[in-house]
């Protein structure tokens, strides 16, 4: 069974840092492209950044140009996202995702800028 | 960015009977392979989104066959030939053949 589990959120200062992780079981973690989307509370979805199999390519959302950075140890079958320069519109919760095609996602881990 | 437009925003249907999403893009979704890369997913209230339909009208596994996708270019919907109570939530369509990938703003469907 696919499984991904989100770890990582909390309430931080504006410019503040965090590292979100994601932790994937149940399939070949090396073979797949890992993305990263958000919702802000009572918003829709964002595509924030995603990251091929090998790590050699990464993508990101203007928005994040800059503070954000996706990376994973795939010998641990872990997926990051180090956010640097937060703001308070980055405030969401935050999942990762399987694939380009994002088919299965974990529950998420909410990211409060205040 | 490609701005994908959902109507309605909100969907009262009686259980029992159809109800259809329409979604659109301001770019065709056609990509360079051929493929058009437009999934729908389906968000119930307190949970992650879940993909209910890939590459426009393929069904993942599992999914139940009262959900359909079709469409081309630039117009898909997303049909559900009778809704039941868990089909609830809020259903996004959402766009991959571009970069970044971008959503729908989202239906809520609702029981009358």
């Amino acid at each position: 069974e696919v499984q991904l589990v989100e770890s990582g959120g909390g309430l931080v200062q504006p410019g503040g840092s965090l590292r979100l992780s994601c932790a994937a079981s149940g399939f070949s973690f090396s073979n797949f492209w890992m993305t990263w989307v958000r919702q802000a509370p009572g918003k829709g979805l964002e595509w924030v950044a995603n990251i091929k199999p090998d790590g050699s390519e990464k993508n990101y959302v203007d928005s994040v140009k800059g503070r954000f950075t996706i990376s994973r140890d795939n010998a641990q079958n872990s997926l990051y996202l180090q956010m640097n320069s937060l703001r308070a519109e980055d405030t969401a919760v935050y999942n990762c995702a399987r694939g380009r095609a994002t088919d299965f996602w974990g529950q998420g881990t909410l990211v409060t800028v205040s | 960015d490609v701005v994908m437009t959902q109507s309605p925003l909100s969907l009262p249907v009686t259980l029992g009977q159809p109800a259809s999403i329409s979604c659109r893009s301001s770019q065709s979704l056609v990509y360079s392979d051929g493929n058009t890369y437009l999934n729908w997913f389906q968000q119930r209230p307190g949970q992650s989104p879940r993909r209910l339909i890939y590459l426009a009208s393929k069904r993942d596994s599992g999914v139940p066959d009262r959900f359909s996708g079709s469409g081309s270019g630039t117009d898909f919907t997303l049909k559900i030939s009778r809704v039941e109570a868990e089909d609830v939530g809020v259903y996004y369509c959402m766009q991959g053949t571009h970069w970044p990938g971008t959503f729908g703003g989202g239906t809520k469907v609702e029981i009358k």
